[in-house]
């Protein structure tokens, strides 16, 4: 199994709302990935997850909240966003965040497509 | 901090034509190096990848890339497109050691015509 799943695929909600996204992936992998992607931009990292430890958080503002409960899921939790944290958000995972001989390839799924009234 | 550069933000060709798409990456270390691709509607694929020995990486679909360290370059190539090579293409670059993120260009928007 060489897929990431994201649920759900497209959501909307309003400012004042709380909701999670969520990510799972059954690869054994221990990293795993929140990227925000604008329309016809490239993937933005948000944070990364290696062996279930918050490792790298970019500035990202409280209103999103990262949540690794096992080595297979990942959420992201909103809360109180603004309109313009309208995007697709997307999962990765690889095999580890730490570098060894194979790299670094992410696997990608599909992403959840969020609106922000 | 890695950067990428990728200089064809909108490529247009017809079909059977040759493609090369540029990528420049700026980082002083050692790095590995990524294609993605995203079709319409789709999510993000990896077409090819470079970690070390061959410079001349073999994807899938027909790419190929040549990783070209005294240029800082990784350049994507097809000898013949189709139409349902029209998609974004994305060079990625993740440093060996230090922060390890995957750092992405900004995007070619690749159109094959018919």
């Amino acid at each position: 199994d060489t897929e990431v799943t994201q649920t759900p695929k497209h959501l909307v909600m309003g400012m004042t709302n709380k909701k999670s996204l969520k990510c799972e992936q059954h690869m054994g992998h221990r990293a795993m990935y929140w990227y925000k992607q604008k329309a016809k931009k490239p993937p933005e990292l948000m944070f990364v997850y290696s062996y279930e430890k918050l490792s790298i958080n970019e500035s990202v503002p409280s209103r999103f909240s990262p949540e690794c409960p096992n080595s297979s899921l990942l959420n992201l939790h909103l809360h109180a966003l603004q309109p313009e944290d309208s995007a697709l958000y997307l999962c990765a995972s690889s095999q580890a965040h730490l570098q060894d001989r194979g790299g670094n390839e992410q696997f990608f799924g599909p992403g959840t497509r969020l609106t922000v009234l | 901090a890695q950067s990428v550069s990728q200089h064809n933000h909108h490529v247009i060709l017809s079909e059977a034509a040759s493609l090369e798409l540029g990528c420049n990456y700026s980082y002083g270390g050692t790095v590995n190096l990524f294609w993605y691709v995203q079709y319409p509607g789709q999510h993000l694929q990896l077409l090819l990848k470079y970690f070390s020995g061959d410079p001349l990486v073999k994807g899938i679909k027909g790419f190929e890339a040549e990783f070209i360290k005294s240029k800082f370059s990784f350049n994507l190539r097809k000898p013949s497109v189709q139409w349902s090579d029209t998609a974004e293409y994305f060079c990625a670059v993740n440093a060996r050691t230090g922060r390890r993120a995957l750092t992405f260009g900004s995007g070619t928007r690749l159109q094959v015509q018919p």
